[in-house]
């Protein structure tokens, strides 16, 4: 089984500049999940999907971050303007879950941000 | 926000060594899972535990639940250098969809 993937591996950019990042999940995966980890913390939800529904979306800074799901396969997370403090680690995690469902999440490798 | 607080914050042991790492949370859960990170990978699925269970095994993974507490622990038996990562508890609540918030992990060092 094909794990997740993501793209780019590492993104550097100046502040005020805009940058995307793809993930392709687990085919057969209804739930898509995008994180953001802080150097020394743990992931923190940005936003969740089902399908290509937004399931939870609620500590997504909609003023700079925008994300989609086409057609409930791949998705985008998309930063415009980037600030100092958006450099992380974006993770992409997908799952079998379906509402209530408990099935554990498949994490890509994640892309580095760092913006000067 | 982050429901999950792992204790200690970093833990270094010897190979052979038994760890064990605490996480406590705050509001009901519907079940807790332990996630490894190695350094610069992402997150790695290691075992799911219930709300309705007390313990679970998975190799040399021993896992427990207090609901009444609100905690579980992760005890990894035998150490060895490669479970040098960091440890994640997430819970899922107990209501709505299923989703993940994650603590703020525990760093194991294992020496040779």
């Amino acid at each position: 089984e094909a794990g997740v993937a993501q793209s780019p591996r590492y993104k550097i950019i100046e502040k005020r500049q805009s940058v995307a990042f793809w993930c392709n999940p687990i085919s057969g995966h209804a739930t898509l999940y995008w994180y953001q980890q802080i150097l020394g913390q743990g992931p923190k939800l940005l936003i969740q999907f089902q399908n290509n529904g937004v399931v939870d979306d609620s500590q997504l800074p909609k003023d700079r971050f925008s994300a989609e799901r086409l057609k409930g396969v791949d998705s985008t997370l998309k930063i415009q303007p980037a600030k100092l403090e958006d450099s992380a680690v974006y993770l992409c995690a997908s799952s079998q879950a379906t509402g209530l469902d408990n099935s554990p999440l498949h994490f890509g490798n994640g892309t580095r941000l760092t913006v000067t | 926000s982050q429901q999950g607080e792992e204790d200690p914050q970093a833990l270094s042991i010897q190979e052979g060594e038994n760890a064990t790492m605490n996480c406590s949370y705050k509001t009901s859960i519907n079940n807790l899972q332990w996630y490894r990170q190695n350094s610069g990978r992402g997150l790695v699925h290691l075992i799911l535990i219930r709300s309705n269970e007390r313990e679970k095994h998975s190799g040399r993974l021993r896992v427990t639940l207090d609901t009444s507490k609100k905690s579980s622990s992760l005890l990894i038996t035998a150490s060895r250098a490669a479970d040098t990562a960091s440890y994640f508890c997430a819970t899922a609540p107990n209501s709505g969809y299923s989703t993940l918030t994650f603590g703020k992990g525990t760093m194991l060092l294992v020496s040779p």
